[in-house]
């Protein structure tokens, strides 16, 4: 158990619909980021927020959102889904100074 | 830009040792990590090396040659629990960043 936690660990919905994915850091971690894992790829880093504050975006769509609130938990925002938006979604967390990063368990998203 | 490259595909048998290549291309470099990620599973951490030279963990040890951008895990004594995927990491510096490579899983046969 790597102490970050996310919710839900399954979703399923439909074509345009929206979801909002929520991640918990380990007690500590200033830092959240965020990865989607579709079928036999890698991880592809969308974005990365410190205490409150975006810090880093890699490939993330318009359509996806996110933001960490003050007591650090945060939230992706996937909106007008399309079935190719179906992956695992992990959430990781670190502490300030490191780049050792901490998964969650992840959100199973399908999209039908 | 970055480039990190890896086996797509291993195979070894219970009780051997395998040696899991990474090399890479990064414009920043803040250390080489190692993850395993059993399918469907979140990816935990292994390994992390920062200076050139073979750090050792157990069954399993990690080098680094920053000259060369390359890394290497090793795992002895393999066991079927170490089938799964191993994800080579390049920190990068400023934020704190991973950039991973698409992984190399592995199979152990009995």
């Amino acid at each position: 158990d790597s102490g970050v936690t996310q919710t839900p660990k399954h979703l399923i919905t439909a074509t345009g619909q929206r979801v909002t994915l929520r991640c918990s850091p380990r007690s500590g971690d200033l830092s959240v980021y965020w990865y989607q894992q579709s079928l036999d790829q890698g991880l592809q880093f969308l974005i990365q927020y410190y205490n409150g504050e975006e810090r880093a975006k890699g490939n993330i769509l318009e359509r996806f959102s996110a933001q960490q609130f003050p007591d650090l938990h945060s939230e992706l925002n996937l909106s007008s889904l399309e079935l190719g938006d179906s992956a695992l979604y992990f959430c990781a967390s670190s502490v300030e100074g490191l780049n050792t990063q901490y998964f969650g368990p992840g959100t199973r998203l399908t999209v039908l | 830009g970055q480039n990190i490259d890896q086996p797509t595909e291993m195979t070894a048998t219970e009780g051997a040792i395998v040696q899991i290549n990474c090399t890479y291309q990064t414009s920043g470099f803040n250390g080489l990590f190692w993850y395993q990620q059993h399918a469907g599973e979140a990816p935990t951490f292994l390994s992390y090396n920062v200076l050139d030279g073979l750090e050792e963990k157990g069954r399993f040890s990690s080098f680094l040659s920053r000259s060369k951008g390359y890394s290497y895990l090793l795992l002895k004594e393999l066991q079927m629990k170490d089938s799964a995927s191993y994800l080579c990491a390049v920190g990068d510096t400023g934020f704190q960043k991973l950039v991973f490579g698409t992984g190399t899983r592995l199979l152990v046969s009995p």
